[in-house]
This record gives C-alpha cells, structure tokens and sequence, in this order.
C-alpha cells in the first residue's frame, strides 16, 4: 500500500526566504506526482505534475523536482510571499487513477 | 477549462436527517469522479470512485449504504449522507478525471458538512 509523507508538517518563515517541501512516497512504481495548494476551507488548486519521466517541473517561483528510485519530491518556493501561505499536498496515482495524498505542509509566510 | 464545482459549500443539519452534496463538470464531461473527505487539518481521504452509469466503487472501511454515490450524466455526481451524525461533519471533495485522458484530476472547492 502506498504511504505519502510530507516534512515539515508545518513551516513559518519570514517573507522573501527561499523554502523547500519534502514529499516522500513509499512505492516508487509511479507515473506522475502531482503538488497542490490548499487554502483554508478551500479546494485543491494543482501546481505543478511531474511525469515519471520527468525530473522536474517549473511554473514561475515554484520548481518541483522527483526522484523515483529514492521515492522523493521536492517542491522549491522561491522569493517567498505573505500570498503563498497555504497548505501544500503531494499526491501520486495509483491503481484506477485513485490518489494517495501526502500528509500535507502547512506554510505561513509572515512580513 | 476544467472546472468542477461543489453544491452546496455549506450545509448545517441535524443528526438523523440525510444530505445531498452535488458535484458537476461545468465544461467537460467526466466518465469518472471521486470523492474524498478531509478532517481538520488532516489530508484527503478517498472515499468512492464514481463511475457514470454504474455502481460506485467504495475504499475499505467506507459504508456504501451510509454515503450513497449516484453518477447519473456525465458531469454529475451526487454523494447523500444518510440519516447523518455528528461525526459526519467533515470537509467533502470531489473531484473529475482529466477527459484527456492524462492522469490527473480537477478539484472541486468542497463541501462543509456539519451534523448537529
């Protein structure tokens, strides 16, 4: 059975600091992974998805790096902002699309 | 494109009543749907597949008669709590699979449900 973990559970840093999520999931046998952004009381909003072929993946601040033989995931925020506190969720596929989510990072960036 | 909406976003009942939590694919059409439940400060739980035009598929421990899934048409899916309790209060998600094809989903925003 796959098992996600995410570390730190939580993490505050002052705004401007560079930061890094760790994902790490137990079966390496993935095709994607997938980082999302969850708001207080909100939904699901998909960063990035990086394919099993991939070694990494970037949108603007944030770059997301996978390394399937040691069943790792980074997400990198670069120049942190007040705006990206949230709590930040790995997830990888399984049988019949179903997601396995990480235990999640919750992230407070204060001025 | 892609977006996937909840109805509704908030729903206080009381204990013994049941609850009906919409899930609709507003531009695509979605053969798949999943639902998830969160706990605070917790992460999603997947709780059924929903698959259009047959029985939903339900993870171990998660009582079917208890959250019955209806995945009528292509862009809804519906998900009734039964003569609900308090400790059904939760966060429900739902989401849709790509129509591309790609292994990924669209969330919708969720549903708060609080039992009295």
């Amino acid at each position: 059975k796959q098992e996600v973990t995410q570390i730190p559970a939580a993490l505050s840093v002052p705004e401007g600091e560079n930061l890094v999520l760790n994902c790490s999931f137990t079966d390496s046998a993935i095709y994607n992974l997938q980082w999302f952004r969850q708001d207080p009381g909100k939904g699901l909003t998909s960063l990035l998805l990086i394919q099993s072929s991939q070694r990494e993946q970037t949108s603007g601040r944030l770059n997301a790096s996978l390394d399937k033989s040691s069943g790792r995931s980074t997400l990198y925020i670069a120049a942190s902002q007040p705006g990206d506190s949230a709590t930040y969720l790995c997830a990888v596929p399984g049988t019949a699309s179903k997601l396995t989510f990480g235990t999640g990072t919750r992230l407070q960036v204060t001025l | 494109g892609a977006v996937v909406s909840q109805h509704p976003s908030r729903v206080i009942c009381k204990s013994g009543t049941s609850v009906k939590i919409e899930c609709r694919s507003l531009d695509f059409q979605a053969t798949t749907m999943f639902w998830y439940r969160q706990f605070p400060k917790k992460s999603l739980m997947l709780m059924a597949t929903s698959n259009e035009g047959s029985k939903a598929t339900y993870e171990q421990g998660v009582e079917k008669d208890k959250f019955l899934i209806n995945h009528a048409s292509l862009t809804l899916s519906t998900l009734t709590v039964t003569s609900a309790h308090p400790e059904d209060s939760s966060f429900y998600i739902c989401s849709a699979r790509d129509p591309q094809g790609r292994e990924t989903q669209y969330f919708g925003p969720g549903t708060r449900l609080l039992v009295l």
